[in-house]
């Protein structure tokens, strides 16, 4: 079945630093990839999507790259803030229809805490 | 932004009691889902439905049940709540590709 591995967390770092997060999938069709931010007692934010190979999502500052050929979808930002603390999951969705009924598979998230 | 939500927000109940989660979406999105978020935060899809009239269960066997009356509510029933039922409850609905989620429930049964 469907799968998506994050690296291992927590990643703790100082504010203007670069941030990876890795991420790869393993899926038998073509899923759209996304990456979803949880920030402390709320829900998951959308926080960028790519739906087919060599799409980069970007939003907020963070962008991803659909990488079909290393089923890879790496979450990187030039310059994180204090501000971006939070839980970020790497999941993937198979289109909806068949057996797939559309559900969100996700990583098992990264804690990313930045200092000032 | 996407218009989903959740109550209660938090809940602390004893054991046996029976709860219902409740979920609404004022976006009349057919697809809407169930996640359960361990206290390791992994995310575990335990119903979805197709929309009225239509429920099945997720990945994750759950004791809990669901009902989709209309369009726009999905609650979750625990009929008799247990320790082991303790964990965060998310909600979700579904547009194209991309899935909208409410602010979740914590439960903790003691």
């Amino acid at each position: 079945g469907d799968s998506v591995t994050q690296m291992e967390g927590p990643v703790t770092l100082s504010e203007e630093a670069f941030l990876t997060i890795n991420c790869t999938y393993t899926a038998t069709g073509y899923p759209s990839l996304f990456w979803y931010v949880q920030y402390p007692g709320e829900g998951l934010q959308l926080l960028l999507k790519a739906t087919k190979a060599d799409d980069k999502g970007s939003n907020k500052g963070f962008e991803a790259t659909y990488r079909k050929e290393t089923t890879s979808f790496h979450l990187e930002k030039g310059s994180v803030q204090v501000s971006d603390s939070a839980v970020y999951f790497c999941a993937l969705s198979e289109r909806a229809g068949g057996t797939s009924y559309g559900k969100l598979t996700f990583g098992q998230g990264t804690i990313l805490t930045v200092h000032p | 932004e996407a218009d989903i939500y959740q109550t209660p927000r938090y809940l602390v109940i004893g054991t046996g009691k029976k709860i219902t989660l409740e979920c609404s979406q004022t976006m009349g999105h057919d697809k809407m889902y169930w996640y359960q978020q361990d206290p390791g935060m992994e995310l575990h899809l335990i119903h979805y439905s197709y929309g009225v009239n239509s429920t099945e269960k997720g990945d994750l066997s759950s004791e809990s049940t669901v009902s989709r009356i209309r369009t726009e509510h999905f609650p979750l029933t625990l009929e008799s709540a247990r320790p082991s039922h303790t964990s965060q409850y998310l909600c979700a609905s579904r547009l194209g590709d991309e899935q909208y989620f409410g602010p979740g429930t914590r439960l903790t049964v003691t």
